[in-house]
């Protein structure tokens, strides 16, 4: 999978938007882009995915630009609830023998009130 | 629909002591793996499988091994536990197809005393 870099810690306030950035400047052609939040003492979970330009769901937004060597994770107007870590990964469909999926230590988003 | 299912939740171990977490998955995905997270940490990957009868070495294997007899389970077991395998420990499951959607286990608390 790629390397990717990410900020360690984030802070912002609730009703804020929050953009996360992820850089992954030797994505492969087939890689695809897949944000995950954790809370704590739980497993982490699918938060979004893409590959390209813009992808919107119920949570968040993934921008991706044309170069795709780096994303963005936005949440808009935040809440205390969205305090987690968010973890970014980038890989290609299926998996093979070579598949060590590293999760990377993520970036731990707090929010106030 | 129960996904990925980790047992035991919690236990203690004494030093030297062997035990087996269990994984158990119902969606027929091919790839398995273990993590375990430390207070504060990010996700390690301990072993991973592509499929039943294949194994693999993550970042962090010594002290722990694993087999896949069966697609729906991937026990991790600890050999000779040390009280630096108290963490947390997560099992996941990956889909084949498109990205690299990962489905994770609740986790299971170690404490090795």
């Amino acid at each position: 999978l790629a390397k990717t870099t990410q900020p360690i810690s984030m802070d912002s306030y609730e009703g804020q938007e929050v953009n996360i950035t992820c850089s992954h400047n030797n994505i492969a052609t087939n890689d695809y882009i897949t944000w995950y939040q954790q809370f704590p003492s739980q497993g982490p979970r699918f938060i979004i995915q893409g590959y390209k330009t813009k992808v919107t769901n119920e949570v968040a937004s993934l921008f991706i630009p044309a170069d795709r060597k780096s994303s963005t994770l936005s949440l808009p107007r935040v809440s205390l609830s969205d305090t987690a870590v968010y973890y970014c990964l980038v890989g290609p469909p299926g998996y093979s023998s070579a598949s060590k999926i590293i999760f990377g230590s993520g970036t731990r988003l707090s929010i106030r009130p | 629909n129960a996904g990925v299912t980790q047992t035991p939740k919690f236990q203690v171990l004494k030093t030297g002591q062997s035990m087996t977490l269990q994984c158990a998955q119902d969606m027929n995905h091919e790839y398995m793996s273990w993590y375990r997270q430390d207070p504060g940490m990010g996700l390690r990957l301990i072993h991973y499988s592509v499929g039943a009868g294949i194994t693999d070495q993550g970042e962090v294997p010594n002290g722990y091994n694993v087999s896949r007899s069966t697609t729906e389970d991937f026990p991790l077991r600890l050999l000779s536990a040390a009280p630096s395998q108290t963490s947390v420990y997560f099992c996941a499951t990956k889909t084949g197809s498109a990205g690299n959607t990962i489905y994770f286990g609740e986790g299971s608390w170690l404490t090795v005393v």
